[in-house]
């Protein structure tokens, strides 16, 4: 199986901060790397699919970048309502694996 | 708008199975997998397996394998998660959620459905 390693699981920012997350895959995986934003007590939402297709709807202040092995999810100028865990998740392969997530706190 | 909804909450005893339905609409049922993902408590997300809406083929997870059984009814257009021999690891947040398809074979899972807690405890 393809393991998904995010580090750190947690992270502090602010309001109007720019904050990159990491994501690090054990193979290749090339660019079948998504991301999702998950609230408390609810259903995981597609961010950012193949690495760096911006999901319709989603606000144009995230973005991802990376293939091969090494993934970042980068959102400029953080709103309050952008505080919540993020996950990605390799999809070159089943099983497909989740990253533990990174939790973006105040 | 593409919707999934799930069964209700449920509660069961160690070595007992559960069920779980996922009931689809907005969008042809037939050309899309379905695929179900679990949450434990303070875990991460886990991919149990996917059914294809046409043709009913089903993959499942290695860890589940044995265990899990997903199936899908067109004319009802819902998916159903099945688990068998349940244990206490097993209390999680099941969900569904459909296939997305993009360019150059790039899946991803949306919408997800609202999830569904189950509880295994004696």
């Amino acid at each position: 199986d393809i393991q998904m390693t995010q580090s750190p699981s947690s992270l502090s920012a602010s309001v109007g901060d720019r904050v990159t997350i990491p994501c690090r895959a054990s193979h290749n995986i090339g660019t079948f790397l998504n991301w999702y934003q998950q609230k408390p007590g609810k259903a995981p939402k597609p961010l950012i699919y193949a690495a760096s297709n911006l999901q319709s709807g989603v606000p144009s202040r995230f973005s991802g970048s990376g293939s091969g092995t090494d993934f970042t999810l980068t959102i400029v100028s953080l709103q309050p309502e952008d505080f919540a865990t993020y996950h990605c998740q390799q999809s070159y392969s089943s099983p497909y694996t989740f990253g533990q997530g990174t939790k973006l706190e105040i | 708008q593409v919707q999934l909804v799930q069964s209700g909450a449920e509660v069961k005893k160690p070595g007992a199975s559960v069920k779980v339905s996922c009931k689809a609409s907005g969008y042809t049922f037939t050309s899309y997998p379905i695929h179900w993902v679990r949450q434990a408590p303070g875990q991460r997300l886990e991919w149990m397996g996917w059914v294809n809406g046409g043709n009913g083929d089903t993959k499942y997870s290695q860890r589940f394998q044995g265990r899990v059984t997903i199936t899908r009814d067109t004319s009802a257009t819902t998916a159903y998660m099945e688990l068998s021999s349940l244990r206490s690891e097993d209390t999680a947040i099941y969900y569904c959620a459909k296939e997305a398809r993009g360019p150059a074979a790039h899946n991803w899972f949306n919408p997800w459905g609202q999830g569904t807690l189950v509880t295994v405890s004696s």
